[in-house]
């Protein structure tokens, strides 16, 4: 079956770095997505991935291994508000999304 | 401004009513998504639909029922066939008729408890 891992729940410090890793097992692989989710709110975009190698945006990044079926998100600098879900979700061949179940980031003073 | 709204918010229905979630978007966006979110789950998708007039059955299309007559619009109805109805959905759309390649936006989200 096809299958995205991801950390259900990550605690940093506000200031800090934090790495939100993704691992997948999909049939076939279209790209990948980051998406940030406040408690209560709708997900918003954040990154997306197609190729190998790291994308900056900002105080965020996203990485991309295709051969090892992996991506990880960045956050530098992290601030109270970034505390949220942060969801993974990979496109396959068949250019259906599927979706991690999100990693919980808590940002403490 | 540009972008999705979802109504209601909030919504209490009792078993064996089916109720009407509201999508609308004014972005000139081509596709439009229903999913459903649980607790500890990945977004799962109900129905979408890549032009008016014509939609699809998602992972999870039974007890939902959708229509596409406007661009604009893609309202979902929550039947009393769907035999676990609470959850959080969420209503999507991207440019383009090409599902699944681009950005999503999404709407705020309609919370359905069933009492």
């Amino acid at each position: 079956g096809q299958n995205i891992d991801q950390p259900t729940e990550m605690t940093a410090t506000e200031g800090a770095i934090v790495q939100i890793n993704c691992t997948y097992q999909t049939s076939g692989f279209n790209g990948l997505f980051w998406y940030q989710q406040h408690a209560g709110e709708a997900p918003t975009f954040l990154s997306y991935n197609v190729l190998d190698g790291l994308e900056e945006k900002g105080r965020f990044s996203s990485f991309l291994s295709r051969s090892k079926g992996y991506s990880y998100l960045l956050l530098k600098e992290l601030q109270m508000k970034d505390s949220a879900s942060y969801l993974c979700a990979v496109t396959d061949s068949n250019y259906q999304l599927i979706w991690g179940a999100g990693t919980k980031l808590i940002i403490k003073p | 401004d540009g972008g999705i709204t979802q109504s209601p918010k909030y919504l209490f229905r009792k078993e064996g009513q089916n109720v009407t979630l509201s999508c609308e978007q004014n972005l000139n966006h081509d596709a439009m998504y229903w999913y459903r979110q649980d607790p500890g789950q990945g977004l799962r998708l109900i129905y979408y639909s890549q032009i008016v007039n014509d939609f699809q059955k998602g992972d999870i299309a039974e007890g939902y029922s959708v229509s596409r007559e406007k661009k604009e619009s893609f309202p979902l109805t929550v039947t009393s066939a769907q035999k676990n109805p609470t959850a959080f959905y969420l209503c999507a759309s991207s440019p383009g008729t090409e599902i699944n390649t681009g950005e999503l936006f999404f709407g705020e989200g309609s919370r359905l408890t069933v009492l």
